[in-house]
C-alpha cells in the first residue's frame, strides 16, 4: 500500500541496546506515523511527523525518538531497548484531504530479550 | 487524547452467520474509518464515514455512522472464511492524529 517499506522486518535484540527502525515511502505523503501493536491494546501512536524535521509525540512516546530528514524516510529509535518494547511496529503515511485515511507498511516484529 | 471503545474484543461465528462490531465514543466524531487486518498482516483501509446517519455498503459489509456521530458499526452478512481478521475503527482529529479502537478479532469456523 502506497509504496511503504519497513526495515528490518524482524529483529531480536538485547535489553539496553539501541535499535533503529526505518520506514520508507515513495508516495510523497506529508504525514508519517509510528505505531506499536500489542494484544488487547490495538494500535497506539508513538510519534508522528507532519513534514521534514517536524515531529510530535503520540500517546506512548516514552523511550522512543524519531527523525525525519527527508520526506520519504521516517526513523524510529529505541535509545536503550527494554523488554516492554517488544512489539510489532507499524509505520503509516497519510496525506490530509485524501480521504483522511492511513496507509500502513508491513510491520517490524521486535523482540527484546 | 480521544478514545474510542470497540466491542466485542473477540467473536467466533460459524461460516454463513452474520457478524457485527461496534465502536463508541463519548465525544462527537468528525469522521470514522474502518480497517481490516488479516492475521500476520497490516491494517488495510476499508472505508470512511463522515455524515450523521451515513450508511455505506461494500458487498456483504455494511458500515453505519450514528445519528449523533458518537458511534459506528460494521456488519458482515453471511460470513466467509476470507472475512477472518481483526477489524479496527479509527478516528482522526484536527491535528491529523489517528486513534484506533482495540479491534474485534473475527474467527470464522468452516
Amino acid at each position: 500500500d502506497a509504496g511503504i517499506t519497513q526495515s528490518p522486518r524482524h529483529k531480536v535484540t538485547e535489553t539496553g541496546t539501541p535499535v533503529t527502525l526505518r520506514c520508507h515511502q515513495t508516495e510523497n505523503h506529508r504525514y508519517m506515523y509510528w505505531y506499536r501493536q500489542d494484544p488487547g491494546h490495538g494500535l497506539r501512536l508513538i510519534h508522528y511527523s507532519y513534514g521534514v524535521k517536524d515531529t510530535d509525540k503520540g500517546e506512548v512516546s516514552d523511550g522512543y525518538s524519531v527523525s525525519r530528514s527527508k520526506t520519504e524516510d521516517f526513523l524510529l529509535t529505541l535509545e536503550s531497548a527494554t523488554s516492554s518494547q517488544t512489539s510489532v511496529y507499524f509505520c503509516a503515511t497519510n496525506t490530509p484531504g485524501h480521504q483522511e485515511t492511513q496507509y500502513f507498511g508491513p510491520g517490524t516484529r521486535l523482540l527484546v530479550l | 487524547g480521544q478514545q474510542v471503545m470497540q466491542i466485542p474484543q473477540y467473536q467466533h461465528v460459524q461460516e454463513g452467520e452474520d457478524f457485527t462490531t461496534y465502536c463508541n465514543s463519548s465525544t462527537t466524531l468528525s469522521n470514522i474509518q474502518w480497517y481490516k487486518q488479516r492475521p500476520g498482516g497490516h491494517p488495510v483501509f476499508l472505508i470512511q464515514l463522515v455524515k450523521s446517519g451515513e450508511v455505506k455498503k461494500q458487498k456483504r459489509l455494511t458500515f453505519q455512522f450514528g445519528e449523533a456521530k458518537k458511534n459506528s458499526s460494521l456488519h458482515i452478512t453471511a460470513t466467509q472464511t476470507t472475512d477472518v481478521g481483526t477489524y479496527f475503527c479509527a478516528l482522526s482529529n484536527t491535528g491529523n492524529q489517528f486513534y484506533f479502537g482495540t479491534g474485534t478479532s473475527l474467527t470464522v469456523i468452516p
